[in-house]
């Protein structure tokens, strides 16, 4: 079974760029979710999918997150304009639902510098 | 969610025992204990879960406490391939899935 793949793993840009992170969750997984990861700490969620729609988004920085599951399957994190303080890895995750008891599957992670 | 409190470092011998300790002092009765790794610049992993049994799986052992408010991550025979970090996290059946991280245990094995 494939695993949560994601692309870029390393991208690296200047503050006030843009940059866009790619999930692609397991087949049949209907639940995404995307952390960030600033180095030394443990994973903080940013948004909840489920489907194409958004479960929680509470910790997502609006004015220059956004996040998106078109069709119900793969996702986009985007970032614009980016500040210092983004650098951390992306890391996307999927399970199969939203039960408490159901293991959530990590992809390797995008890691970000910001510049 | 209800937080936990684990050690920030342990040390163990390759081969031996390893028990990972966690409290969870304000667990509610919809909460399910799970543990996850995370290795060198890699993702977390799944390692086990349960909510008031004990419970065995081919990677490691999770022992709850009858009152539920703490539980032990054991693994039974440390490699130095288990060198991660290890995250107690408490999951609201109710509350959709999201897991809330805190610091985790870095284990550190010895050759």
């Amino acid at each position: 079974e494939a695993g949560v793949a994601q692309s870029p793993r390393y991208k690296i840009i200047e503050k006030r760029q843009s940059v866009a992170f790619w999930c692609n969750p397991i087949s049949g997984h209907a639940t995404l979710y995307w952390y960030q990861q600033i180095l030394g700490q443990g994973p903080k969620l940013l948004i909840q999918f489920q489907n194409n729609g958004v479960v929680d988004d509470s910790q997502l920085p609006k004015d220059r997150f956004s996040a998106e599951r078109l069709k119900g399957v793969d996702s986009t994190l985007k970032i614009q304009p980016a500040k210092l303080e983004d650098s951390a890895v992306y890391l996307c995750a999927s399970s199969f639902s939203t039960s408490g008891g159901v293991e959530q599957f990590f992809g390797p992670g995008t890691r970000l510098t910001v510049l | 969610d209800a937080k936990t409190t684990q050690p920030n470092s342990m040390e163990s011998n390759e081969e031996e025992p390893v028990h990972l300790p966690c409290n969870h002092s304000t667990i509610s009765g919809t909460d399910y204990i799970h543990w996850y790794r995370q290795l060198p610049s890699q993702g977390p992993e799944y390692v086990i879960h349960g909510l008031t049994s004990n419970v065995n799986n081919r990677m490691a052992s999770l022992a709850i406490a009858e009152d539920r408010k703490s539980s032990t991550l054991i693994l039974h025979r440390a490699t130095l391939r288990d060198a991660a970090v290890y995250y107690c996290i408490l999951r609201d059946n109710n509350a959709g899935n999201m897991l809330t991280f805190g610091g985790g245990t870095r284990l550190m094995v010895k050759p």
